[in-house]
């Protein structure tokens, strides 16, 4: 099993719905991040967390919101999706500190198209 | 501000000949991490290279190493005998001491067999 999971790897959805893409890992790290990437633009940053009480912004937050449930998962929605959110999205973990200090980990994206 | 450029967007190699993928920044830390990831066809991130930036030697990994010149602000991907499955997006990356990466825009990587 792939140490960082994202749900669902595929969706496609219509302007104005709800959307959540799910992320869990199983490396025991304190920090997770949702990326987005889009062609031309790299990945940019949306919302980071560095455990379980802590929520910070990134770059790129309007239009999104997360949730850390446990050190383990933390879930990105999309409240009213738009066609301009159609990207591919990252779930990442760091062990700040370790011997991996600054390097992520990523889980295998999740390709949202909006209609 | 802390930036990334890759000015590359695409480049292209023949199988078995070396090819250098550029990426510059900017930051005003004199502490931070540098990474080349690689993004192949199947869209995973892949870790290719790291490099602390007050490490005076540069990283290699197998055919692939690095030029860092931390005064010029420049950090370069070198592969050697490229292979048909080097083939990919590459993207360098910095942790600029805030615990988050920034990426650059990515060159997408063609082997020519």
């Amino acid at each position: 099993d792939a140490d960082v999971t994202q749900t669902p790897r595929n969706r496609i959805t219509k302007t104005g719905k709800r959307i959540m893409l799910e992320c869990s890992q199983t490396k025991g790290h304190d920090r997770m991040y949702w990326y987005r990437q889009d062609p031309g633009l790299g990945l940019r940053l949306i919302y980071y967390s560095f455990d379980v009480k802590d929520i910070n912004k990134g770059e790129i937050s309007d239009g999104y919101s997360v949730s850390r449930q446990a050190q383990a998962k933390f879930s990105l929605s999309l409240e009213s999706a738009i066609p301009n959110q159609t990207a591919l999205y990252f779930c990442a973990t760091s062990d700040f500190g370790g011997l991996d200090t600054g390097e992520l980990f990523f889980g295998e994206g999740s390709r949202l198209t909006v209609l | 501000a802390q930036t990334v450029t890759q000015s590359q967007p695409e480049m292209s190699v023949q199988e078995a000949e070396t090819v250098t993928l550029s990426c510059t920044y900017d930051t005003s830390e004199s502490d931070y991490y540098l990474f080349w990831y690689k993004q192949p066809p199947s869209r995973q991130m892949i870790l290719v290279i790291r490099q602390e930036a007050y490490k005076q030697q540069n990283a290699t990994e197998n055919r692939f190493s690095v030029n860092f010149q931390k005064a010029a602000k420049s950090f370069s991907l070198k592969i050697s005998d490229s292979q048909l499955g080097d083939a990919a997006m590459y993207f360098c990356a910095f942790d600029f001491g805030n615990e988050k990466l920034t990426f650059g825009t990515g060159t997408r990587l063609t082997i020519i067999p």
